[in-house]
Formats: structure tokens, sequence, C-alpha cells
């Protein structure tokens, strides 16, 4: 069975320009998370999904942040514009279901801003 | 607000020497804790939930153990592939979020 899914791996980008980066949860897993991790810090969630429906998007920096799960499968994070401050691994996490602890990670986004 | 504390931030072994890994928590209503393994350029690796002080779990040469206030994770003669982060998550009971620490970066030395 196919882990979770990320895309692409790394990406350099020069400030202000604008970023996507896409997640293919594990198939059949109904809840998606985004999550941040700099660099030497434990993963902070970004927004969760309930399958469409974005359930928990506190921690969300919706001034430049947005997020999209259209059809409750594919998910794609996007910063525009890009800052500085935001270079950082983007993670994407899937969990068997909603009442499972277990969350099954991708590999991450690299994201370097210059 | 949840707080996850993990000691040391580092720690090197020599091949075989055992050790422990700390994590304290500050959660109101604990409904997990989990031990995650990170290797560089990867994502977290899932290891251990722990949802009850007294409550262990034993996974190779890993063991994770839980108390009320801080869980600790017992490695027994490690090896160079034991090398990694190993964070430590807690999840309250009014919630689904995950509340990471820092993390603990281990090298095991041949």
């Amino acid at each position: 069975e196919a882990g979770v899914v990320q895309s692409p791996r790394y990406k350099i980008i020069e400030k202000k320009q604008p970023v996507a980066f896409w997640c293919n949860p594990i198939s059949g897993h109904n809840t998606l998370y985004w999550y941040l991790q700099n660099l030497g810090q434990g993963p902070e969630l970004l927004i969760r999904y309930e399958n469409e429906e974005a359930v928990d998007d506190s921690q969300l920096p919706k001034d430049r942040f947005s997020a999209e799960r259209l059809k409750g499968v594919d998910s794609t994070l996007k910063i525009q514009p890009a800052e500085l401050g935001d270079s950082a691994v983007y993670l994407c996490a899937s969990p068997e279901d909603r009442g499972y602890n277990e969350q099954f990670f991708g590999p991450g986004t690299r994201l370097t801003v210059l | 607000e949840d707080q996850v504390t993990q000691s040391p931030e580092a720690l090197r072994l020599q091949e075989g020497e055992s050790s422990s890994l700390n994590c304290s928590y500050t959660v109101s209503g604990l409904r997990g804790l989990f031990w995650y393994r990170q290797d560089p350029g990867k994502g977290p690796e899932f290891l251990f939930t722990l949802y009850s002080a007294g409550e262990e779990k034993e996974k190779e040469r890993l063991k994770a153990t839980l108390t009320k206030k801080e869980s600790f994770l017992h490695i027994t003669a490690p090896k160079p592939e034991d090398s990694a982060t190993y964070l430590c998550a807690v999840r309250e009971s009014s919630g689904d979020k995950l509340t990471f620490g820092t993390g603990t970066r281990l090298a095991v030395r041949p």
C-alpha cells in the first residue's frame, strides 16, 4: 500500500513569489493534516481536514496561506506571497480514521525562500 | 495551553550504551502520548502510542513508558541505525490536535 505522497520534495523560490504544495493521502483516509516544521523543531499543525471540510484552520496564517481539498482526497497548500520566514518543511499526514491515533506522514516538501 | 518538553536536546551514545530520552508534558486531559522517529529528509515515523500512566510498549530495542507527567523512551544496546531524531507528541482530550516537542537528536557511534 502506498504511503502519503507529497510533491515537490524541494522548492526554491524568490520572496514574494507564490508556491503550492500537493499531498495525496493514503487511500481511504478521510482525515488529512498539514504541518509546518522549522529546523530543529517539532511539526506544528496548520490545518486539519475531515473529507472536504477544514475543521481546524486556527493556526493557518490566512493572510498569505490557503488550502483546499477538493473531492476529499488530494490537498493543496498555497502560499502567496512567500516570505523569507516561510522557509521550512511542509508535512502532510493522514490517520487511518479519525478515531485512530497513528498518523502517517509524508516525506514533506522543503521550501527555501530567497 | 499544551506543552511538551523533551530532553536532552542531543545525545551521543556508543554502540551498546543504553540510555533514556525524556518527554515531560502539561495537558488538560491526556488522550494519547506518541513517540515518532524522524530521519533526515523524511517525515516522522510512528513508533508508539501510550494512553495511561503505567503503560509500557516495546519494539525491538525501544521501550516507551508513561507516568502522569512524563514519558521515557528507553533505548537498550543501541546500534548506529538507531541514530535519528525522536519526537514526542501529546493529544489532549478535547481535540484531535497533536502538540509536538522539539525532539531529541540521537547519534550512536559504532
